[in-house]
């Protein structure tokens, strides 16, 4: 069971363009959620979070945007960089405690 | 700061022989940890999680065990591989604070 689905499994876009990654979960006892950023041959690295309180949360290029009713989130990369070209994890977890993750997006940002 | 190590960094190793992966994290004590599998491009497997010294609970079953021997030591292993046991291999730790992975361990069986 799947519980967290990201789309698409694959995304270009060229230098200086806005990426969007979509996220969607099950489980309505999840409250926290985060985004990895993995580069090849790397681990996974923390980009950036949101809580379910909120339906908002920016870090410089990268923005989440959170639909508690819709069960669904996005991550907004504003400006792309080539340098963001990497796999995007999203994940899901009530609390901090054993996160769900998808099965992530691989960027490609061309120059 | 809290750093965490894996060791060693890449194996190739044949099948049927055994396998010891290591982690080790320092500066945080009583930590929760994890090992996580990835096949190449893959999606993150959780296999195991340990949230205090000798105790380990398993979330797959791929023929594979883990010990936490020390409180700062997470150890993966066992004592025969196999083909789809190629991947590569994540520990991690949380507590109270999102999950920070260390820098893998990529294993290739022939």
């Amino acid at each position: 069971q799947q519980q967290v689905r990201q789309s698409p499994q694959s995304l270009t876009v060229w230098e200086g363009e806005t990426a969007i990654l979509n996220c969607s979960y099950e489980d309505s006892t999840f409250n926290y959620f985060p985004w990895y950023q993995q580069f090849p041959g790397e681990g996974p690295a923390l980009l950036i979070s949101i809580r379910s309180v909120s339906d908002k949360k920016e870090d410089g290029r990268f923005t989440i945007f959170f639909n508690k009713r819709e069960k669904k989130l996005s991550l907004h990369i504003t400006d792309s960089q080539p340098g963001d070209s990497a796999t995007y994890f999203c994940a899901a977890s009530e609390g901090n405690y054993k996160p769900t993750f998808g099965k992530g997006t691989s960027l490609v940002v061309h120059p | 700061a809290q750093t965490i190590h894996q060791w060693p960094v890449a194996e190739i190793k044949a099948v049927g022989s055994p396998l010891s992966l290591g982690c080790t994290i320092k500066g945080k004590s009583s930590p929760n940890l994890y090992w996580y599998w990835q096949a190449t491009g893959g999606t993150l497997q959780q296999l195991f999680y340990s949230i205090t010294v000798g105790q380990v609970e398993s979330v797959v079953q791929l023929n594979l065990s883990a010990s936490r021997p020390k409180d700062d030591q997470f150890i993966l292993s066992t004592e025969k591989l196999l083909l789809s046991h190629s991947g590569f291999y994540l520990c991690a730790w949380s507590r109270d604070s999102d999950y920070t992975f260390g820098s893998g361990t990529r294993l290739l069986v022939i």
